[in-house]
């Protein structure tokens, strides 16, 4: 599909594992964190959002964490099933540019049966 | 959330051409916007379509190439002009919805190939 890309980081799971995908931010500026997901010849699905304010926010499944020392950010997905299987993209936006997103580079998850 | 479509899903063009890609959102937004997705790249942002005024371009993006149109709260258009093999990419466009979450959901994009 039209998001595999050589120069992609890539993560290999076994089902029923746990993932970790990580990303790095750029601005200490941001205020608001987001994890999409996004399989081939669709558009990014949202996941789960973090304010700057928090550092842990769980949904079903998934918990993201944001360590704003080292602008850090992470994804861990529990379970991880085939059907994750997608690129992930971390954003971050907010402080003086409402709406307005930065993404990362992306991560390939594959996860195997 | 809301969802949003686009048309077309995808096109071939000529070099030379200009091509109008068209966003609907279910439900009103609050803002909308378009960004481009090269292949196997992440996604950058073009611009925010402001309804009933200019659109507000990024960086490297300029109204001349990248015209838009956003005559009310739940459609925009982005017109690709004059494109060139450069231009191929996912373009997509994204609402941000009323709701308290203000969570920001994107369209399946459009991709285009120009020869």
């Amino acid at each position: 599909g039209e998001n595999v890309g050589l120069h992609l980081p890539t993560l290999s799971v076994q089902e029923g594992d746990n993932s970790i995908i990580n990303c790095a931010y750029s601005n200490s500026a941001s205020d608001y964190f987001i994890w999409y997901k996004q399989e081939s010849g669709k558009g990014p699905q949202f996941i789960i959002d973090i304010r700057s304010n928090m550092d842990k926010r769980q949904g079903q499944r998934v918990t993201v964490l944001l360590n704003k020392t080292v602008k850090h950010l992470s994804l861990q997905i529990a379970a991880t099933q085939p059907g994750d299987s997608a690129v992930y993209f971390c954003a971050e936006g907010g402080g003086t540019s409402y709406g307005k997103l930065t993404f990362g580079q992306g991560t390939i998850l594959t996860v195997h049966p | 959330s809301a969802v949003i479509s686009q048309k077309p899903s995808r096109d071939i063009c000529q070099r030379g051409t200009s091509l109008t890609i068209q966003c609907q959102v279910d439900s009103q937004v609050t803002m909308m916007f378009w960004y481009r997705q090269q292949p196997g790249q992440s996604l950058t942002l073009i611009a925010t379509a402001n309804q009933g005024s200019e659109a507000t371009y990024e960086s490297g993006f300029v109204i001349d190439k990248f015209p838009i149109s956003r005559p009310n709260l739940t459609f925009s258009t982005l017109t690709v002009s004059n494109m060139s093999p450069e231009d191929s990419s996912i373009y997509l466009c994204s609402g941000i919805g009323t709701g308290d979450d203000n969570e920001q959901f994107f369209g399946p994009g459009t991709r285009l190939t120009v020869l």
